[in-house]
């Protein structure tokens, strides 16, 4: 029962182009949305987050847009730069449930020089 | 200042057998979570502890347990081995629980179960 999807495995991107990392869910259930990023050999580390009441959030290089009505959300990751490099985990939270989050299989973005 | 830690690093146990993993989490954070993170999967919630509580439990059957102690930090347990154990278990603290924005992960534990 996979309700958050990420159906990239992996992308590619040159440096200072843009990376779009994009991410399906199929619960309505969800009111809060967040991506993480994975260096290998680190725990994940927040990156940016989205509450459903908006469907915009952006913080310096990063843009999340959440589009309810098809149920997707995307990172935008503008300019891509090599440490940038990393899995990328979308993730989102039951509503009312603050301890129920569900975690996509994540996104290998690699940023070429 | 430390960030989270997880003990040990690595481990190796066959079927059947117990394990523990452990968790110290950032200093002045009460709230701890576990993760199972499968080979080529995300995070999958394991539990969730406040103030020495279970506030969460992820669907998960009852060889798994966890415990916090007075000093935060926490303690997963996990009986009768199986190999589909083997995962990187995650444990991540925050200031109270749903602060996910505020949330910070342990490199992991990585459980080998042959």
């Amino acid at each position: 029962d996979q309700q958050v999807k990420q159906n990239s495995p992996s992308l590619s991107v040159q440096e200072g182009r843009i990376s779009i990392l994009n991410c399906d869910y199929t619960n309505s259930m969800f009111d809060y949305f967040l991506w993480y990023k994975k260096y290998p050999a680190e725990g994940p580390t927040f990156l940016i987050s989205i509450s459903s009441i908006k469907d915009k959030n952006e913080d310096g290089r990063f843009t999340v847009f959440l589009n309810k009505s098809a149920k997707h959300l995307s990172l935008h990751i503008v300019p891509s730069q090599p440490g940038d490099s990393a899995v990328y985990f979308c993730a989102a939270r039951v509503m009312y449930n603050n301890n129920d989050m569900r975690f996509g299989a994540g996104t290998r973005l690699t940023v070429k020089p | 200042d430390a960030g989270v830690t997880q003990s040990p690093t690595h481990l190796i146990k066959t079927r059947g057998q117990h394990v523990t993993l452990r968790c110290s989490p950032i200093s002045g954070h009460k709230s701890v979570s576990w993760y199972q993170q499968v080979l080529g999967q995300g995070p999958q919630f394991i539990f969730q502890y406040y103030e020495k509580e279970e506030r969460g439990r992820g669907n998960f059957p009852d060889r798994f347990s966890a415990r916090q102690f007075p000093n935060y930090s926490s303690e997963l347990n996990v009986n009768a081995l199986l190999l589909g154990d083997s995962a990187l278990y995650l444990c991540a603290s925050s200031l109270y629980p749903g602060s996910y924005n505020e949330q910070f992960f342990g490199p992991g534990t990585r459980l080998t179960v042959l």
